[in-house]
């Protein structure tokens, strides 16, 4: 079992858009704005997108979105392309060294 | 270009050892901490290790603490992952990932199975 929870899967229309949620705790996504994203296609490594909530990295589309209220981070994708058909990871510092994942969100572009 | 690339990992039997690698090229090593992070077959991600850069601090999960250990060697810019007792659950393709978690290796597979 994961320690932050994210729904299995998720899916929005080509150039729709499509929000994954993420839920911790008090002592994690709720304690820190250390909350990150991360894109994963079939076979490859995950992809850093999204940082502190929701700062991109050099190279990520603006369509990528994160906010975050009390325990529960979000990450939105707007313009929904093929190339975003994905798995979606959220984590979070734990405090300590610490850092947790979700257990991941398959996005399905319609 | 910052990279990361993982050896070591292969088919070992339940109780056996294995030691992962992870070399290091386009930054400057020993300024930055580094991460393991596992994924099981089909899973989703799971935090393993940590090692601060000058390898004085270091985190585990729960799930390998006592079995598995972090270190590093600044001189030869490679990080490593010795590990023990090696059980079913630890088969995973394991990843090393820079200090804020923007550069992840290829990932290196490790199969635990008699």
């Amino acid at each position: 079992q994961s320690a932050l929870t994210q729904p299995p899967s998720a899916s929005g229309s080509h150039g729709q858009s499509v929000t994954v949620s993420c839920t911790g705790t008090s002592s994690d996504v709720g304690a820190y704005d250390f909350v990150s994203w991360y894109q994963q296609h079939p076979g490859t490594a995950p992809k850093l997108i999204l940082y502190e909530v929701n700062k991109r990295p050099s190279g990520v589309p603006a369509r990528f979105s994160g906010s975050k209220s009390d325990n529960t981070a979000s990450l939105t994708v707007s313009g929904l392309q093929a190339a975003d058909e994905a798995d979606y990871y959220c984590s979070s510092y734990a405090g300590n060294n610490k850092y947790v994942f979700g257990g991941g969100t398959k996005v399905t572009v319609l | 270009e910052f990279q990361l690339v993982e050896s070591g990992g292969g088919l070992v039997q339940p109780g056996g050892s294995l030691r992962l690698s992870c070399s290091a090229s386009g930054f400057t090593f020993s300024r930055y901490g580094l991460h393991w992070v596992r994924q099981a077959p089909g899973k989703g991600l799971e935090y393993v290790s940590a090692i601060s850069n000058d390898g004085g601090i270091t985190y585990y999960a729960d799930s390998v603490k006592g079995r598995f250990t972090i270190s590093r060697d600044n001189s030869k810019d490679t990080l490593y992952l010795q590990m023990s007792s090696l059980r079913d659950d630890d088969t995973a393709i394991y990843y090393c990932v820079g200090d804020a978690f923007d550069i992840w290796g290829q990932g290196t597979m490790v199969t635990v199975s008699s």
